[in-house]
This record gives C-alpha cells, structure tokens and sequence, in this order.
C-alpha cells in the first residue's frame, strides 16, 4: 500500500543552523509529493510540492527534490530561524484520480534563539 | 485564511452523543475530503466528494459517522452515539481553484471534538 515515514522528532537546532528532515515513500506509480507546515495554534499549510521525478519544490528557503530512485522527498533549509519552529509534515497523493493525501506522522522541530 | 472555514472549531460532547461538524469548502470546486488528525499524528484520509457523490469511504469511517454534501457545496460529517475514541480534529480540505483532485489541497482550520 501506500505509506509514508519521516524521521522521528523532536528536532532541536539553534537558529542559523542547516535542517534536514528525512521523509521517504512506499507508492505504486507516480505519486504527487508534498510538505505541509503546521504553526502552533494554526491550521495546515502548504509548504512545497512537486509532482514529478527530480523536480524540486521550494518555498520560504524550504526546498525538496522528488528522488524516484531512493523514494525520497526530503526537507532543507540553509538557516532555520526561530519563526519556522512548527511540525512538519511530509505527505503523497498516489497516482490516479482520488487526490487523497496520505500523511507521515509529523515532525516537531524547535528552532532556539 | 485558506478560503474553507469548518464550523464550530470545537465540540465538547458526552460519550453517546451525537455530533455534526459542518465545511464550507473553497466555492466552485467540485472536490472535498475530510480528514481526521489524533494528537500526535498525522491527519489521516476519511472520505471525499465529487459534487455531492462520496466516492469514497475509509475504513476508519465506521457505520457510526455519515457524511453528506448536499447539492454539491458545503458537507457536513455527522457522528452518532461518540465514544472516546472520537476524540480528533476533524478536517476539511479543498483543492485550489483550477486544479485537480490530485493537486495541492487547502485545508480548513479544522474542528476539535473531544468526547467526555
């Protein structure tokens, strides 16, 4: 089936630090690749996507490249900043019609001034 | 603000009750999904709509919640008889304008329940 694993948290970086979360994928097909941003106390947000192999999303000094060879879709920044402390969460529409996300399980990074 | 509100952002209920949580997606698109996220966790997939035909039904979606879009606008998930269990934010997502099903989703702020 289709699923998708990220990397256990909490993360915990000073601010300026480089961030690395891993996210891989089990999927049939092409599916469509997505990090989604969660802010205390706010709903869920876009961050990046990409709908195809090597294309790499970016937002906010956010960027993800889809690796169809590892399943991969992971998050970097250069330099986190205490603002971007918030759950991440790495997610995948399979392919087909349904557009139904499939979530990972979130990761909660905590960026310190 | 996403464009798709949810009302009422929280419920508190007694085990048994019945709950309804109302999403008024993004207007003039024919796609919506609920989705349930437990603390800690990711959200995770319950059912979507075409217009008013629910297409599909996880199995999470157990024979105790019913979820209806009327004319193909807002949806409105129904719980009967709550347990615990229950517990969740509950949330509505609705593709952007112009895209398909299978592009970026816009989701909604969500409705808390919590079943005493």
């Amino acid at each position: 089936g289709n699923s998708v694993t990220q990397m256990e948290g909490p993360v915990t970086l000073s601010e300026e630090a480089f961030l690395t979360i891993n996210c891989t994928y089990t999927a049939t097909g092409y599916p469509s690749l997505f990090w989604y941003v969660q802010y205390p106390g706010e709903g869920l947000q876009l961050l990046l996507k990409a709908t195809k192999a090597d294309d790499k999303g970016s937002n906010k000094g956010f960027e993800a490249t889809y690796r169809k060879e590892t399943t991969s879709f992971h998050l970097e920044k250069g330099s986190v900043q205490v603002s971007d402390s918030a759950v991440y969460f790495c997610a995948l529409i399979p392919s087909g019609n349904t557009g139904k996300l499939i979530f990972g399980q979130g990761t909660t990074l905590q960026v310190k001034p | 603000d996403t464009g798709v509100s949810q009302n009422p952002r929280h419920k508190i209920t007694k085990r048994g009750q019945n709950v309804t949580f109302r999403c008024d997606p993004i207007s003039e698109h024919n796609r919506l999904y609920w989705y349930r996220q437990t603390l800690g966790q990711g959200p995770e997939f319950l059912t979507y709509f075409q217009n008013e035909a629910q297409l599909e039904k996880s199995r999470l979606l157990s024979d105790r919640f019913s979820a209806e879009r009327p004319k193909g606008s807002f949806s409105t998930l129904e719980i009967q008889r709550t347990e615990q269990g229950d517990s969740a934010m509950y949330l509505c997502a609705s593709p952007a304008p112009g895209t398909g099903g299978y592009n970026e989703q816009f989701f909604g702020p969500g409705t808390r329940l919590t079943v005493l």
